[in-house]
């Protein structure tokens, strides 16, 4: 059973371009959250979405970022005019059930977008 | 919301000694408390979790209290070894969330051999 897949691993993009953020859950995960960490520092918690609906998006930047997790394909983080201020590491995890209900939250290994 | 405040940030301690980790926490109906490990460029993994109707759980060298009446919980680490060294995050539910945890700003664990 893979985990948690996320790509691309290394991303760089120049200011003003656009960067998408790809994440499949694990097998049989039906709930998907997408958090930033920025260089030591702590997980910023994002937005929770369940397939095809977003359930907490309350860790988004009103601009720029959106998220979604269509019926058939992966999770998508999509940020567009990328600022330099955007460049952190983005986490995808995964849940079988609603947190914290049940099970625990399996993250994958993160994308580290580079804003030049 | 939920506030998550951890500490220490840095925490060295020598190879078989004990490392503690302590967490508080503002929702006094948060009832899961998590935590994870991540080392130097890989992605968080749990390492023990307990929920709010124990007080304590333990997993070999790893050790988790809870104290709910002060709204903190602890990571006990014994017998420490260099394999040990990573970052540590706490996390507990965001208030009034469907789901979402709310994490501490992490304590960077050093092992010295």
């Amino acid at each position: 059973n893979a985990g948690v897949m996320q790509n691309p691993r290394h991303l760089v993009r120049r200011r003003g371009q656009e960067a998408r953020l790809r994440c499949s859950p694990m097998k049989g995960h039906s709930h998907v959250y997408w958090y930033r960490q920025l260089p030591e520092e702590g997980l910023k918690f994002m937005v929770y979405l369940q397939k095809e609906n977003i359930i907490d998006e309350s860790g988004m930047p009103k601009e720029r970022f959106s998220a979604e997790f269509p019926k058939e394909g992966p999770s998508i983080l999509r940020i567009q005019q990328v600022v330099r201020g955007d460049s952190a590491a983005y986490f995808c995890a995964s849940s079988q059930e609603q947190m914290p209900d049940t099970g625990e939250l399996f993250f994958g290994e993160g994308s580290r977008l580079t804003v030049l | 919301g939920e506030n998550v405040e951890q500490h220490p940030s840095t925490l060295s301690v020598q190879e078989g000694d004990s490392a503690v980790i302590k967490c508080t926490y503002s929702d006094s109906a948060s009832n899961y408390f998590p935590w994870y490990k991540q080392e130097l460029g890989k992605r968080p993994q749990l390492i023990i979790d307990i929920r709010s109707n124990v007080g304590e759980k333990k997993d070999q060298r790893i050790a988790v209290t809870l104290n709910k009446t002060a709204k903190h919980f602890s990571l006990h680490i014994t017998e420490t070894q260099p394999e040990d060294s990573a970052v540590y995050f706490c996390a507990a539910p965001r208030a009034g969330s469907q789901g979402n945890l709310i994490f501490g700003k992490g304590t960077k664990l050093s092992v010295k051999p």
